[in-house]
């Protein structure tokens, strides 16, 4: 079965420390697509990244990075020298294909309060 | 940037009436979703379509609900006679079809929160 486990429901650091949110996955599909999403209190869904399963390769977007290992099924993010900007809900979401459907499957969310 | 629009932003009714809310999805996009976000719980995935019919629904969306496409722009979703634990917020996402980002990324609208009283 499809599932996304986020086992830290808070998070609470002081700004320019570095926070890691945890994401493990399970899937049975050979290939599927992993995603973070960021919802600030405002409520939208900003997309941060998509991973396929095929590239396992890390990615560093300016502060943030995401280290993708399929051997233990994770899809850890980082955020470095945090800002209280980023205070906000973090969700991590698995999608499987191919095929035309594709629904999101999401974690329950790691909420992330920087402090100043 | 092309972007999905949704309509009401807010939307109060009272138990047992019927509501619809809006979603313009991205023009050349081809899939189609909704899902439920109750307050401070996680995403829900509520349906999925495609080619005007539906290709896939969980189990949250039972008789009471339904999705159209009535006009090749706008896609639906209706509740008939809500309830309370019908309160959420609502996202619509459209993804593309043909290949990279727009084959395999949802864009999400901003959202309709709906108040169930």
């Amino acid at each position: 079965a499809q599932k996304v486990t986020q086992a830290q429901t808070e998070i609470s650091v002081v700004e320019k420390e570095d926070v890691t949110l945890d994401c493990v996955y399970e899937t049975r599909d050979t290939t599927y697509y992993l995603f973070w999403y960021k919802q600030p209190p405002s409520g939208e869904l900003v997309f941060l990244i998509r991973r396929n399963s095929f590239d396992e390769q890390n990615e560093i977007s300016g502060r943030y990075s995401w280290n993708f290992q399929k051997s233990t099924s994770s899809f850890n993010f980082t955020i470095t020298a945090s800002q209280v900007v980023d205070s906000a809900v973090y969700f991590c979401a698995l999608s499987e294909g191919p095929g035309n459907n594709r629904k999101l499957i999401w974690g329950l969310g790691t909420s992330l309060a920087v402090n100043p | 940037e092309p972007e999905v629009t949704q309509t009401p932003s807010h939307q109060v009714t009272q138990m047992g009436q019927e509501v619809i809310l809006r979603c313009v999805p991205i023009s050349n996009h081809l899939y189609f979703y909704w899902y439920r976000q109750i307050l401070g719980q996680k995403v829900e995935f509520l349906v999925s379509f495609y080619n005007n019919e539906i290709s896939e629904k969980s189990e949250i969306f039972d008789d009471q609900f339904s999705v159209e496409r009535p006009d090749g722009s706008n896609f639906t979703l209706k509740i008939r006679s809500t309830k309370l634990e019908d309160s959420a917020m609502y996202f619509c996402a459209s993804r593309g079809g043909t290949s990279g980002r727009a084959l395999n990324e949802q864009f999400f609208g901003p959202g309709t929160r709906l108040t169930v009283l």
